[in-house]
């Protein structure tokens, strides 16, 4: 199957400031990757919807100013978590898609202090 | 619409212990379902699938049966090990849902020697 890198495993960032999590497809072109937030002990709620070239489809009361998301090439998405706040803090994990399976990145956990 | 309800957790079980944890799922059309597995501070790993009614997906000494007639998916294991502790979501998709996954809240399993 799809094998997906996500970059950082984890990071602590001062409030204020603006953290870039990376989401690599190694072996496969994905058009689309699915960006996910899971809060502790909680289900995995799904952020936006990152596409190869176009704009990110955001869920409902997701900001999109807030969580940059950006597709540039076919192996490559990053989320941008803008001016973090300790309520920003959450594990984030990215998904994408091949015959009809998902495969998930590690997962970044993102600490704002 | 699609859905997916699953049992509540959390489980604690003697090593050796059979599990079972309960999946149940809405959907339109035919879905395919899945249980995803999720060690602490990493992301989601398939664990086993199943594509059809009847199906049964195994993996690891997992295992669970579509049941289309009950709408049902359950994770079986007949004697788990410490090293099974972790949680465990199911999901489904369909060609109807496109590349959308719906997760179950998750069921978190400690196994204790």
């Amino acid at each position: 199957g799809a094998v997906v890198s996500q970059h950082p495993s984890w990071v602590i960032c001062k409030s204020g400031t603006s953290v870039k999590i990376e989401c690599r497809s190694l072996d496969f072109q994905a058009t689309t990757m699915f960006w996910y937030r899971q809060f502790p002990k909680q289900s995995l709620m799904l952020m936006a919807t990152s596409n190869e070239g176009s704009k990110a489809t955001y869920e409902q009361g997701v900001e999109k100013d807030k969580f940059l998301i950006n597709h540039a090439s076919l192996t490559l998405s990053t989320l941008t978590v803008t001016s973090a706040h300790p309520e920003d803090s959450s594990f984030y994990i990215c998904r994408v898609y091949q015959n009809t399976e998902a495969f998930f990145g590690q997962g970044t956990r993102l600490t704002v202090v | 619409g699609n859905s997916v309800t699953q049992m509540e957790g959390p489980v604690t079980l003697s090593e050796e212990a059979f599990l079972t944890i309960n999946c149940t799922y809405t959907a339109t059309g035919y879905p395919s379902l899945f249980w995803y597995v999720q060690y602490p501070g990493e992301g989601l790993q398939l664990l086993l699938k199943a594509t059809k009614a009847d199906d049964k997906g195994s993996n690891k000494g997992f295992e669970a049966t579509y049941r289309k007639e009950t709408t049902s998916f359950h994770l079986e294991k007949g004697s788990v090990q410490v090293s099974d502790s972790a949680v465990y979501f199911c999901a489904l998709t369909s060609r109807n849902t496109g590349n959308q996954f719906y997760f179950g809240t998750g069921t978190s399993l400690t196994v204790i020697p």
